[in-house]
C-alpha cells in the first residue's frame, strides 16, 4: 500500500550546523504534509506543515520544502541546537477526512 | 493546564487481564484519535472520532474499544490483553475531522508481561 518514508533513521549534527531531515512519499495524491518532533518520553510535537499547492513554508529556525515532482518532502533546521535532539516524523493525508500516514521517523543527535 | 492528557502514563499487567486508558482534551476540538507506536517508533492509527462518533477504525481487533462519552474525551478500554499489545498508546485531538495538526498526549507505556 502507500507509505511514507524516510532515507535516513539516524543524523548526527554539529551544534550551530544546519540539519536536513529527508522524507519519500509514495502517494502522489497525498495534498497535505506534515512534521512532528517527539523527544525521549514525550509525544510528538507539532513543528510545521505545508499543502501541496506550496512548495515551501518557513518557520521559526525550519523550513519544509515540497518537491511534488520527485514526491519528496524536507526538513530543515538552522544553526541545530541540542534541544533539537529529538526523533523527528514526516506523515501525510489525502482528501479532506482521510487519516495521517506517519513515516517510521529519524533520529537526530547534536554533538555538543 | 495540559492540553492532551492521558492517564496512566505506565501500565504493566499480565496477559489476560482488561484495562483502560483515559484521554481528556481541553482544546474545544471536535475530533480525537488514538495511535500506537511500536518498539521501532512507528505510529500507526488506531481509531479516530468526530464528536463522540467513530469514523476511523483500522483493523484493529475487536479486543480494543475505544469509548468517547462527550467530544472531550477518548477512552481506550483493551480486553484480554496479550504481549504484543505492548506499546506506547497516545491520545491525540485536532480541531476538524480533517486529520491535520495533530495534538499529542504524552503516551502511555503499556508492557504486558
Amino acid at each position: 500500500g502507500e507509505n511514507v518514508g524516510l532515507h535516513l533513521p539516524t543524523l548526527s549534527v554539529q551544534e550551530g550546523d544546519n540539519s536536513i531531515i529527508n522524507c519519500a512519499y509514495s502517494n502522489s495524491a497525498s495534498d497535505y504534509f506534515i512534521w512532528y518532533k517527539q523527544e525521549s518520553g514525550k509525544g510528538p510535537q507539532f513543528i510545521i506543515d505545508i499543502r501541496s499547492n506550496m512548495d515551501k513554508r518557513q518557520g521559526q529556525r525550519v523550513t519544509v520544502l515540497l518537491n511534488k515532482t520527485v514526491k519528496h518532502l524536507s526538513l530543515q533546521i538552522a544553526a541545530t541546537q541540542p534541544g533539537d535532539s529529538a526523533v523527528y516524523f514526516c506523515a501525510e493525508s489525502y482528501a479532506a477526512g482521510n487519516k495521517l500516514t506517519f513515516g517510521g521517523g529519524t533520529r537526530v543527535l547534536v554533538k555538543p | 493546564d495540559t492540553a492532551v492528557s492521558q492517564t496512566p502514563k505506565y501500565l504493566v499487567t499480565q496477559m489476560g487481564n482488561d484495562k483502560s486508558i483515559k484521554c481528556e482534551q481541553n482544546l474545544g476540538h471536535d475530533t480525537m484519535y488514538w495511535y500506537k507506536q511500536d518498539s521501532k517508533k512507528f505510529l500507526k492509527i488506531m481509531f479516530s472520532y468526530n464528536n463522540k462518533e467513530l469514523i476511523i477504525n483500522e483493523t484493529v481487533p475487536n479486543r480494543f474499544s475505544p469509548k468517547s462519552p462527550d467530544k472531550a474525551h477518548l477512552n481506550l478500554h483493551i480486553n484480554s490483553l496479550e504481549l504484543g499489545d505492548s506499546a506506547v498508546y497516545f491520545c491525540a485531538s485536532s480541531r476538524l475531522a480533517t486529520n491535520e495538526k495533530l495534538f499529542f498526549g504524552s503516551g502511555t507505556q503499556l508492557s504486558v508481561l
